[in-house]
């Protein structure tokens, strides 16, 4: 059974600080690795989304890599603000059931003034 | 355009009733999930749909769970007997095509069982 794990659980960091938010997953036979932003109380938003033949994606302030032979994956946040406080999850898609999400606990992340 | 919407947003049910939850998928998603989330824990697969068509139920956690898609586009995830494990945010996505795309997340319904 695929399992993921993330680290730290919480991280508080002040403003302008680069940081790196960690996933490991247990099966490397994933299709791909998704990264989540969710707000309190409000759905998940999709940040990147990194096929299996991948390494990294990018989008602005974030960059995402994944080495799927080590069943890692780590999401890099540029000059951080305090709008990206957020909780932050990982998930993967297993090769034969790719439509199935397995989620990660997430990393609750506060940037402070 | 539109998001995914979910109904009610929040449900308080007394032990033992019975609750229906609802999801407007994007217009025109093939696919539509629903995952529940108990509290400060990642979400968990429920079921997919594909369509009306209702191709994986691994994760329903008991038969008091039902899912139905009839017309391949409005969801609704019912919930039987309802007991104080089930209170979760229960959360519903869907995707444009198959389940290998992006997945589209609503606001999710918090379910409170006293």
């Amino acid at each position: 059974k695929q399992e993921v794990t993330q680290i730290p659980a919480a991280l508080s960091v002040p403003e302008g600080e680069n940081l790196v938010l960690n996933c490991s997953f247990t099966d490397s036979a994933i299709y791909n690795l998704q990264w989540f932003r969710q707000d309190p109380g409000k759905g998940l938003t999709s940040l990147l989304l990194i096929q299996s033949s991948q390494r990294e994606q990018t989008s602005g302030r974030l960059n995402a890599s994944l080495d799927k032979s080590s069943g890692r994956s780590t999401l890099y946040i540029a000059a951080s603000q305090p709008g990206d406080s957020a909780t932050y999850l990982c998930a993967v898609s297993h090769t034969g059931t790719a439509s199935k999400l397995t989620f990660g606990t997430g990393t609750r992340l506060q940037v402070t003034l | 355009g539109a998001g995914v919407s979910q109904s009610p947003r929040y449900k308080v049910a007394k032990r033992g009733q019975d609750v229906a939850l609802r999801c407007d998928p994007i217009s025109g998603h093939v696919s539509l999930f629903w995952y529940q989330q108990a509290l400060g824990q990642g979400p968990e697969f429920l079921t997919y749909f594909q369509n009306e068509a209702q191709l994986d139920k691994s994760g329903l956690p008991s038969d008091r769970f039902f899912a139905e898609r009839p017309e391949g586009s409005v969801s609704t995830l019912k919930i039987q007997r309802t007991q104080q494990e089930d209170s979760a945010v229960y959360l519903c996505a869907s995707s444009p095509r198959q389940g290998t795309d992006t997945q589209y997340f609503g606001p999710g319904t918090r379910l409170t069982v006293l």
